[in-house]
């Protein structure tokens, strides 16, 4: 099973501030990455798919970026809806794997 | 709109069963596959199964093969998940989710979730 695995754990920003989240796969996953955005007690939102491609409706300050084992999502000026924790997701191989989540948090 | 919606939880004891099921609507149900995702309590998000759009194929966690089946009907435009002999450790939020067009692989639109609890 493929092991996601994303850092920090916790991620205190101030609005208006660059975010910067990994994650690192056990095994070249290709670009078959995406990342999910979860407020607390909502569904999980997808972001971008393909490690770097945004998904409908996302605004440009999302971005993606990596390929094979590390990968990256930026949140170029924060504002107060991105705090939240986000996941990354690999669906190169079964089964899929999710990240352990970054929460970003108000600093 | 694209619109799903679980039911189906509820409160039950190790070692017994529960249905869940998501009505689809908004989409064009028989040609998406889909997926059920679980979260327990507190802790991130878990993938539990996948089902082609026509039923063909299916993929299933370890952690639920042989226990949690997953199946649709596309002519009542719903996603179901048979739960058996459950576990403490099944304890979590579901969700039902939508694959993109783009691959099998994740999900573009996500229900609300529906609560499962197995405790004694």
């Amino acid at each position: 099973e493929m092991v996601m695995t994303q850092s920090p754990a916790t991620l205190s920003v101030s609005p208006g501030e660059r975010a910067t989240l990994s994650c690192r796969a056990s095994q070249s996953v290709s670009n078959k990455l995406a990342w999910y955005q979860q407020t607390p007690g909502q569904a999980p939102r997808l972001l971008i798919y393909g490690a770097s491609t945004r998904a409908t409706g996302i605004p440009a300050r999302f971005s993606g970026s990596g390929s094979g084992t590390e990968f990256t999502l930026t949140i170029s000026s924060l504002e107060s809806e991105d705090f939240a924790v986000y996941y990354c997701q690999q669906y190169d191989t079964w089964p899929l794997t999710f990240g352990g989540g970054t929460k970003v948090e108000i600093k | 709109q694209v619109q799903l919606v679980e039911s189906g939880g509820g409160v039950v004891q190790p070692g017994e069963s529960l249905r869940l099921s998501c009505s689809a609507s908004g989409f064009p149900f028989r040609t998406s596959g889909m997926h059920w995702v679980r979260q327990a309590p507190g802790k991130g998000l878990e993938w539990v199964a996948f089902i082609r759009n026509d039923g063909s194929t299916k993929y299933y966690a370890d952690s639920v093969r042989g226990r949690l089946t997953i199946s649709r009907d596309n002519s009542q435009h719903t996603l179901y998940l048979q739960m058996n002999s459950l576990r403490v450790e099944d304890t979590a939020v579901y969700y039902c989710a939508r694959t993109s067009t783009e691959s099998w692989g994740f999900c573009d639109s996500w229900g609300q979730g529906t609560l499962v609890t197995v405790s004694s």
